[in-house]
């Protein structure tokens, strides 16, 4: 069965730290990707997304991730993390053309 | 309104009680969709709406759940006979378009604030 993994469950960071939060996934066919963000009282929304072309995908307040199809890994990336970034992050693949099937999600805490 | 909506934000329920939760999706939107969130996981698959039309309910845990959009906007998710184990939260996500094999990609869900049910 199709499955997506976070390997981090809990991350802290100080603010300026470089953040890097993994994601795998098991799917053979033609893959769509999304990375969620949900900040505190806040609803999931949209951080960035892969769909084809060029695997380095840039998101929303300087977020990138990168699809590496033969790792089949999507990870999320940030050079330099802010205290506002503290949120908890989910990697997404569809499964077939509308059926999410999420991560478990990554904590992140930002220090000040 | 500007984005998904649910209401209540959150329900007390009795063991036993029945419950609808509500969902206005984003005006227009095609594609209507149903998450069940526990604590410190990822949201689960329910069921997905395609207008009026229920397309795949795979994702509901057992005939106690029920959800309908008669008449392609406004959805709700009935839980019957609650249980502790219905004790979550509840996403509901729209996109604009339908689902489609030919485009071979998968629109951006945009997702309402949840509804958190407690089953006492």
């Amino acid at each position: 069965a199709q499955s997506v993994s976070q390997h981090n469950h809990h991350v802290i960071l100080s603010e300026a730290a470089s953040l890097e939060l993994g994601c795998n996934y098991s799917y053979g066919g033609t893959v769509n990707l999304f990375w969620y963000v949900q900040y505190p009282g806040q609803h999931l929304q949209l951080l960035l997304k892969y769909f084809s072309g060029d695997p380095l995908v840039k998101g929303i307040k300087g977020f990138e991730a990168e699809f590496i199809k033969s790792k089949f890994s999507f990870n999320l990336r940030k050079p330099s993390v802010q205290w506002s970034d503290t949120a908890e992050y989910f990697c997404a693949v569809p499964l077939g053309t509308y059926k999410y099937i999420f991560g478990t999600g990554t904590r992140l805490k930002v220090l000040a | 309104g500007a984005g998904v909506s649910q209401s209540p934000r959150y329900k007390v329920a009795k063991r036993g009680q029945d419950v609808a939760l509500r969902c206005d999706p984003i005006s227009g939107h095609v594609s209507l969709f149903w998450y069940q969130q526990a604590l410190g996981q990822g949201p689960e698959f329910l069921t997905y709406f395609q207008n009026e039309a229920q397309l795949d309910k795979s994702g509901l845990p057992s005939d106690r759940f029920f959800a309908e959009r008669p008449e392609g906007s406004v959805s709700t998710l009935k839980i019957q006979r609650t249980q502790q184990e219905d004790s979550a939260v509840y996403l509901c996500a729209s996109s604009p378009s339908e689902s489609s094999q030919v485009q071979r990609r998968t629109d951006t869900q945009y997702f309402g604030p949840g509804t958190r049910l407690t089953v006492l």
